[in-house]
């Protein structure tokens, strides 16, 4: 089975820019939750999708939004983007929303100049 | 926000020694899974534990669930070189069974001496 797949690997932006960053789930899987990993914060919670709905999301400002495609494809937009918005985002999916395992894609590594 | 303590942050052993690392919380988990990630890539999941007392092996990795549901342990027994790279604990708290959301430890960095 195909694992967790990112897109783009790499996106350098400027500050003010948007960025829409796409995540495909493991076959069959129906839950992708995104998170940001930074060296200081570490990884942090963004969001979660299940069956196209936002099921829980985690504390970030309104500029951080996302949505889930009928087949289980999830994208993540970052609006009016600021210097500290520089971090690895990483997708995980999971078969259901709950206590399953998530299994993580390689991340998109965006930097903001 | 909920915390997750991990130790040690980082470790620099001997080829072939034992490792132990841990995390702890004031607040109690229904989950824990533990991931390794190397430089520029994604986690990769080594071990899910659902249940207080579980104790799970995969090859040289032992992980726990505290009785008292707010710790979990890894060891990673007979180190190798290709054990290096960073270890995270994640748990969901309990109470939020109904998400996906994951709470991450800090990670413990594990380099190795061959």
């Amino acid at each position: 089975k195909a694992g967790v797949t990112q897109t783009p690997r790499y996106l350098i932006k400027t500050r003010g820019q948007q960025v829409t960053l796409s995540c495909s789930p493991i076959s069959g899987h129906r839950s992708v939750s995104w998170y940001q990993q930074t060296p200081g914060q570490g990884l942090q919670f963004l969001f979660e999708y299940f069956s196209e709905t936002q099921r829980n999301k985690g504390n970030f400002p309104g500029r951080f939004s996302g949505r889930q495609f009928s087949n289980s494809r999830s994208e993540m937009n970052v609006s009016t983007l600021e210097l500290g918005d520089s971090a690895l985002y990483l997708c995980a999916s999971s078969l259901r929303t709950g206590a399953y395992e998530q299994y993580f894609g390689p991340g998109t590594r965006l930097t903001v100049t | 926000g909920q915390q997750l303590n991990q130790s040690p942050q980082s470790m620099f052993i001997q080829e072939g020694e034992d490792v132990s690392m841990n995390c702890t919380s004031s607040s109690i988990f229904n989950t824990w899974l533990w991931y390794k990630q190397d430089p520029g890539e994604g986690p990769v999941l080594l071990i899910a534990l659902y249940k207080a007392g579980e104790l799970t092996s995969n090859g040289r990795l032992t992980a726990q669930f505290g009785i008292t549901r707010k710790d979990s342990f890894l060891n990673i027994s007979a180190s190798i070189p290709s054990d290096v790279g960073i270890y995270f604990c994640a748990g969901q708290l309990i109470g939020s069974s109904n998400t996906g959301k994951l709470i991450f430890g800090q990670g413990t960095t594990l380099q190795v001496k061959p």
